[in-house]
């Protein structure tokens, strides 16, 4: 089946650098991918659409200088943090479209997730 | 504003029993319902869909049943094992396929006891 790789799984990092995640699709390719950030107890927050070779569309109320999203290439997207935060501390999902073979249909597969810890 | 919601943040059954999970939205332009298994330290994995043309989708132990007029879904797992104990997460989408924007409930804890 369709896999999503993520990385880093975890990362703990001081106030005011910047840290980079992941998302990988390993055997498929992905024109689209979602960011998607979840707080303990709360559901998945959409943060952004990533679309390969053009700009992110970011939701209302993230910051598109604080996140930077890069997807260029169809297997690779890149979430940056910039100027970390304590309270940008956060578990950041990301998702890639894959097609299912047995009924055709488009599902969401989600990587493994990135656990953000600002001190 | 949420308008993907899942009302009980957690449920405990017995081993071979039903599980029921429910779900309310209130966006009357979604049209395409899925739920996703969580466990921890792992991204959600699909479960299960539906589209609004449909009011019932089953796949093995699990079925979805949609009631429109109602803006309800519900995920009923029977019957229920200890391996099914997971936060689950219910999925709207108001484009047709799960290809675009997906608005999530908060999510429900199942605990499927021996």
């Amino acid at each position: 089946g369709a896999v999503v790789s993520q990385h880093p799984s975890w990362v703990i990092c001081k106030s005011g650098t910047s840290v980079k995640i992941e998302c990988r699709s390993l055997d498929f390719q992905a024109t689209t991918m979602f960011w998607y950030r979840q707080f303990p107890k709360q559901s998945l927050m959409l943060m952004a659409t990533s679309n390969e070779g053009s700009k992110a569309t970011y939701e209302q109320g993230v910051e598109k200088d604080k996140f930077l999203i890069n997807h260029a290439s169809l297997t690779l997207s890149t979430l940056t943090v910039t100027s970390a935060h304590p309270e940008d501390s956060s578990f950041y999902i990301c998702s890639a479209v894959s097609r299912r073979r047995a009924s055709g249909a488009n599902v969401l597969t989600f990587g493994a997730g990135s656990r953000l810890t600002v001190l | 504003d949420q308008q993907v919601k899942q009302n009980s943040p957690s449920l405990s059954v017995q081993e071979g029993r039903i599980s029921i999970l429910n779900c309310d939205y209130t966006n009357s332009m979604f049209d395409y319902f899925l739920w996703y298994k969580k466990y921890p330290a792992e991204g959600p994995t699909f479960l299960i869909s539906i589209s609004s043309i449909k009011d019932k989708n089953e796949d093995g132990r699990f079925t979805v049943f949609l009631n429109k007029s109602a803006k309800h879904l519900s995920l009923h797992i029977v019957p229920s094992q200890p391996g099914d104990s997971a936060v689950y997460f219910c999925a709207a989408s108001a484009h047709g396929t799960s290809g675009s924007r997906l608005t999530f409930g908060e999510g429900t804890q199942l605990t499927v006891n021996p």
